[in-house]
């Protein structure tokens, strides 16, 4: 039973335009929702959180919006540069304490094209 | 930040033998765990490397599989028992940050033949 599910196994964008990347999860219980990001031959780095108190957090090019009555969550990157090609991943937890207790989706590889 | 060298980073095995993979990092940190990433899927808990006891590990993982041995707050191994080829993944240790971030290695890439 998939908890954190990334519909899109892949992603294609031009370089410039707006790349949205989304997340669905099934857990009410979750409250704390993460992005990372991962390049090949070298781990996932933290990218952005966002908590069940807000709808929106933006960190420079990337926002994250959280639609907690839809269990939804969308990753927005402008405008979108080659160096973002990566694969994404959509994690949540219980709480901010998370611990071991992160939740990962399968990713999404995204591939800007310049 | 840390600094985290997985070894090896990558392998290639014979059905039926063990791997030993190690995980360094350059600060004392309380929390470390070992994940999988299996072709096509999500990063998965195998189990969280306790200092000085036996590892935790979460539904579906047993310490026959993984050994985990963690002699201290910067180092510990996972073994990959008795391989077959769908034990072929990547194998992420990671460690918790005192500001709270899940911060991982670089990975060791496992292929059983």
């Amino acid at each position: 039973d998939q908890q954190v599910k990334q519909n899109s196994p892949s992603l294609s964008v031009q370089e410039g335009r707006i790349s949205i990347l989304n997340c669905d999860y099934t857990n009410s219980m979750f409250d704390y929702f993460l992005w990372y990001k991962k390049y090949p031959a070298e781990g996932p780095t933290f990218l952005i959180s966002i908590s069940s108190i807000k709808d929106k957090n933006e960190d420079g090019r990337f926002t994250v919006f959280l639609n907690k009555s839809a269990k939804h969550l969308s990753l927005h990157i402008v405008p979108s540069q080659p160096g973002d090609s990566a694969v994404y991943f959509c994690a949540a937890s219980p709480s901010m304490e998370y611990g071991n207790k992160l939740v990962f989706g399968a990713g999404t590889i995204l591939r800007v094209k310049s | 930040s840390a600094v985290i060298s997985q070894k090896p980073s990558r392998d290639i095995c014979q059905r039926g033998t063990s791997l030993t993979i190690q995980c360094q990092v350059d600060s004392q940190v309380t929390m470390m765990f070992w994940y999988r990433q299996q072709p096509g899927q999500s990063l998965t808990l195998i189990a969280t490397a306790n200092q000085g006891s036996e590892a935790t590990y979460e539904s579906g993982f047993v310490i026959d599989k993984f050994p985990i041995s963690r002699p201290n707050l910067t180092f510990s191994t996972l073994t990959v028992s008795n391989m077959s080829p769908e034990d072929s993944s990547i194998y992420l240790c990671s460690v918790l940050l005192n500001t709270g971030e899940l911060f991982f290695g670089e990975g060791s890439r496992l292929t059983v033949l």
